[in-house]
Order: structure tokens, then sequence, then C-alpha cells
């Protein structure tokens, strides 16, 4: 089965500037998840889908990032206006099922977009 | 405030030598995972720990989980240049709406020289 893909790679862009991920999950996973890593730190939860539905968006730093997740397919990140400190990799991750723990329906990473605002 | 403590934070080892990762907490987790990250790629699961005092293995890694379910290791016998790469522990903690709301450790980043 294909994997959890992220686009694009990589995305250089100015202070001010908007952006938007995108996050294909493995087929059939209902839970999406959104992470990301800044420079120096750990990987931090941002927020999580079930099907098209926010489950938990406690993660999210503000109001400048907006996650959708229309039909319950593919998920989006924008960040607008875009910050210094949004600088980091956004991590994607899906899994199958809903409800019950993580270690029951493990998650998939995808491999990530590198975000540098300059 | 670190959640989920992890060290050391790098680790240069020859080749044939041993290390333990730790995972410290002061809080209870109700499973901890632990994951390996190449460069570019995302983390790839290990294994998952989810009893208090379980002990699992995968090939010449060992994996516990402490009896409190505040802590983990990951144990390497005889490190290979393979196994070269950034090593990550998360803990997920209590709650029935904390599914796949993962806290991770900062890593480990390990270095097996031939």
């Amino acid at each position: 089965e294909a994997g959890v893909t992220q686009f694009p790679s990589h995305s250089v862009i100015e202070k001010g500037q908007t952006v938007t991920l995108r996050c294909d999950p493995i087929s059939g996973h209902d839970n999406l998840y959104w992470y990301r890593r800044v420079m120096g730190k750990e990987i931090k939860f941002l927020l999580h889908f079930v099907k098209e539905s926010k489950q938990d968006e406690s993660g999210m730093p503000n109001n400048r990032f907006l996650a959708e997740r229309t039909g319950g397919t593919y998920s989006t990140l924008k960040v607008q206006p875009a910050e210094l400190e949004d600088s980091g990799v956004y991590f994607c991750a899906s899994s199958q099922g809903y409800g019950g723990r993580s270690y029951n329906s493990p998650l998939h990473f995808g491999n990530g977009t590198r975000l540098t605002v300059t | 405030t670190q959640l989920l403590e992890q060290s050391p934070q790098f680790l240069s080892i020859q080749e044939g030598e041993n290390l333990t990762v730790y995972c410290n907490s002061s809080s209870v987790f109700s499973s901890l995972q632990w994951y390996r990250q190449e460069p570019g790629e995302g983390p790839v699961l290990l294994v998952t720990v989810v009893t208090g005092g379980e002990v699992k293995k995968l090939k010449r890694l060992t994996f516990q989980f402490g009896d409190a379910r505040k802590d983990s290791s990951l144990h390497i016998t005889a490190a290979q240049p393979g196994d070269t790469g950034l090593y990550l522990c998360a803990g997920e903690r209590g709650g029935s709406s904390n599914t796949g709301k993962l806290i991770f450790g900062q890593g480990t980043t390990l270095q097996v020289k031939p």
C-alpha cells in the first residue's frame, strides 16, 4: 500500500506570505494527525482529524494555522500569514479505525514538509 | 517544560559496542512507543510497550517499559553501522480523547562507526 504522502517536501517563503501544506493519508485511514518539529525542539502534536471532523486541535499554536480535511480524505494545513517561528518540519500521520489507543492502531508518518520562513 | 526527557541526545560509538537510551517522565503513560527516523523521512515505529515492566525484543534491540509506566529504555546489543539514526520515544497519555496524541522526547542521534 502507498504510504502517507506530503507535498511539498520543502517550502521557502517570506514572512507574511501564505503557505498550504498537503497530506494524503493511507487509503482507508480515518485518523489523520498533524505534528510539527521546530529547530532544537521535540516533535509536537498539532491536531487530529477523525474522517472530516476535528477531534482534537489543542496543539494548534494560534489562529494563523488552519487545517481542513474536506470529505475525510486528504488534509491541508494553511499558515497565513507565516512568521519566522513557524519554520520547522511538519509531519502528517494517519492510522486506521476510530477510538481506542494508538497501540491498537499505529501511526504511519509521512516524510514531512520542511518549511523555512525568511 | 519537557514532559518526556530522552537521554543521551547524542551518542557516537564503535561497531560492536552496546548502548542504552533512556526516556523518563514524571507522568504516567498508557503506552510508550519507540521510533527510528532517517534523514529526510518520517518516524517509523519500532515497537509499542503497554504494560508496566513489559520487555520486547526486536533482533538486537531490547525495549523495556518501567513498572510504573513513567519511563522506558532501549538497549542495543553489538551495534552495527546500520543502526545509525535518530531514535525517538513517544508516550500516549490516558484518557479516551487522546487517541494518537503522542508526546515525543527530543530524540537520540546515534552514530555507529565501523
